[in-house]
């Protein structure tokens, strides 16, 4: 178990360009959150899914922002046209099933995006 | 709805000295507890967690925090400070619905000096 993994660690895009950021959970977890962490902030919740479903969306994420987890196993985040306010650092998440006493959320490392 | 609050956006201490980072909360159901460790560039480390039963927790690295629903207070302490427990930490809140759906304080910046 390598924990929770996201690619690629660091990325630099121009604004109005698109980015995608991939993150595997650990593999026997069945729900996957992703959050955005701006400096010198506490992460904000964006969007989770259980399994391949996305179930919850916040308000945080606007048109551009889309989530996939096709086969309920990796995901992607891609932000169209990047804007610089999107410079933040985006954080993965799993859990092995997201409810009761036994499950917390593994984080990965996460991918700090600046937008120029 | 839920909320977090963390009273100090840094804190230093010496080295030895106790460590002491508060959180406040506020939940309009049975909140689970979390404290979560951040170094520089990294993800966040779970240090430690409280759901029900026992409200004192303790975690890892010597950490340690109490619940105290009256007081909605879920304070972390350390009783002798190491060097190598320089970092951000979180205080965060969720239920027992949605564990992982979790609402984050703004972090306390811990400083520890020699």
């Amino acid at each position: 178990d390598t924990g929770v993994s996201q690619d690629p660690r660091h990325k630099i895009t121009k604004r109005g360009q698109n980015v995608t950021f991939r993150c595997d959970p650990i593999s026997e977890h069945n729900r996957l959150y992703w959050y955005r962490q701006t400096l010198g902030q506490g992460p904000e919740f964006l969007t989770y899914f259980q399994n391949e479903a996305q179930l919850e969306k916040s308000r945080l994420l606007s048109d551009r922002f889309s989530a996939e987890r096709p086969k309920g196993s990796f995901s992607t985040l891609e932000i169209q046209r990047t804007e610089q306010g999107d410079s933040a650092m985006y954080l993965c998440a799993s859990s092995l099933d997201g409810t009761g006493v036994n499950t917390e959320a593994f984080f990965g490392q996460g991918t700090r995006l600046t937008v120029v | 709805a839920q909320s977090v609050t963390q009273l100090g956006s840094h804190v230093s201490v010496s080295e030895g000295a106790l460590v002491l980072l508060r959180c406040n909360y506020s939940s309009s159901v049975p909140p689970y507890l979390f404290w979560y460790v951040q170094y520089p560039n990294q993800g966040l480390q779970l240090l430690l967690k409280y759901t029900t039963g026992a409200t004192l927790v303790k975690g890892i690295n010597g950490f340690e925090a109490e619940f105290k629903k009256s007081e909605t207070s879920f304070h972390l302490t350390k009783p002798s400070a190491h060097m190598s427990d320089a970092a951000e930490y979180f205080c965060a809140v969720s239920h027992s619905s949605n564990t992982g759906k979790l609402i984050f304080g703004q972090g306390t910046t811990l400083q520890v000096k020699p």
